[in-house]
């Protein structure tokens, strides 16, 4: 089965601070896509980042870059320098070659001010 | 960029009533497009596939005489929720699907609450 995994349901992380958040993934197929979408309280799903499987070289945008560890099927994403914005459900998603996104359980990230 | 609209953003039924909500892309064509569905505080449940002249593909568990969908032209998807019940309430979300050989992406709507009565 293809499953992902988000296994932090809250995380908090300090104003101007660094925070780390974990996916986990299963897949038997060698080439497919993960992505980290954002979920703010107005619900609209947002692209954060996407990171093409057969790319070894980690994506990162402005602010926002991913760990992916291929062998090991992690897919961490880090946010650096942490603004109140940034406060939102986050979501874990793989397309594993169906052409259907797989979501993790999402994970709930505050900011304190 | 690649924009997805839903109509209407809410909508109040009675039970026993049917529903429609639109899915739109509006800047693109997409022969793909899927529809979810999400309950208060978790993830987005993929309910169906929704493919440009040709039947819609349901998740196992999803009742495809309930959730009727129509997937009429390029740019336009449309879920019936028929015979309403309040068990049908909940955040309806629906994507566009852009792929090539190099790369894959969803393009999501704004989500449609509904709340049957």
């Amino acid at each position: 089965a293809q499953t992902v995994t988000q296994s932090q349901p809250e995380m908090s992380v300090q104003e101007a601070e660094t925070v780390t958040l974990s996916c986990t993934y299963d897949t038997s197929e060698s080439d497919y896509y993960l992505f980290w979408y954002k979920q703010p309280p107005s619900r609209q799903m947002i692209l954060v980042i996407r990171q093409e499987a057969y790319k070894q070289q980690n994506a990162t945008e402005n602010r926002f870059s991913v760990n992916f560890q291929k062998a090991a099927k992690s897919f961490s994403l880090k946010i650096s320098d942490s603004q109140l914005g940034d406060a939102a459900m986050y979501f874990c998603a793989c397309e594993f070659g169906n052409e259907k996104l797989t979501f993790g359980t999402g994970t709930r990230l505050t900011i304190i001010p | 960029g690649a924009v997805v609209s839903q109509h209407p953003s809410w909508v109040i039924c009675k039970s026993g009533t049917s529903v429609k909500i639109e899915c739109r892309s509006l800047d693109f064509q997409a022969t793909t497009m899927f529809w979810y569905r999400q309950f208060p505080k978790q993830s987005l449940m993929l309910m169906a596939t929704s493919n440009e002249g040709s039947k819609a593909t349901y998740e196992q568990g999803v009742e495809k005489d309930k959730f009727l969908i129509n997937h009429a032209s390029l740019t336009l998807s449309t879920l019936t929720v028929t015979s309403a019940h309040p068990e049908d309430s909940s955040f309806y979300i629906c994507s566009a699907m852009v792929w090539d050989r190099a790369s894959y992406e969803q393009y999501f709507g704004p989500g449609t609450r509904l709340t049957v009565t």
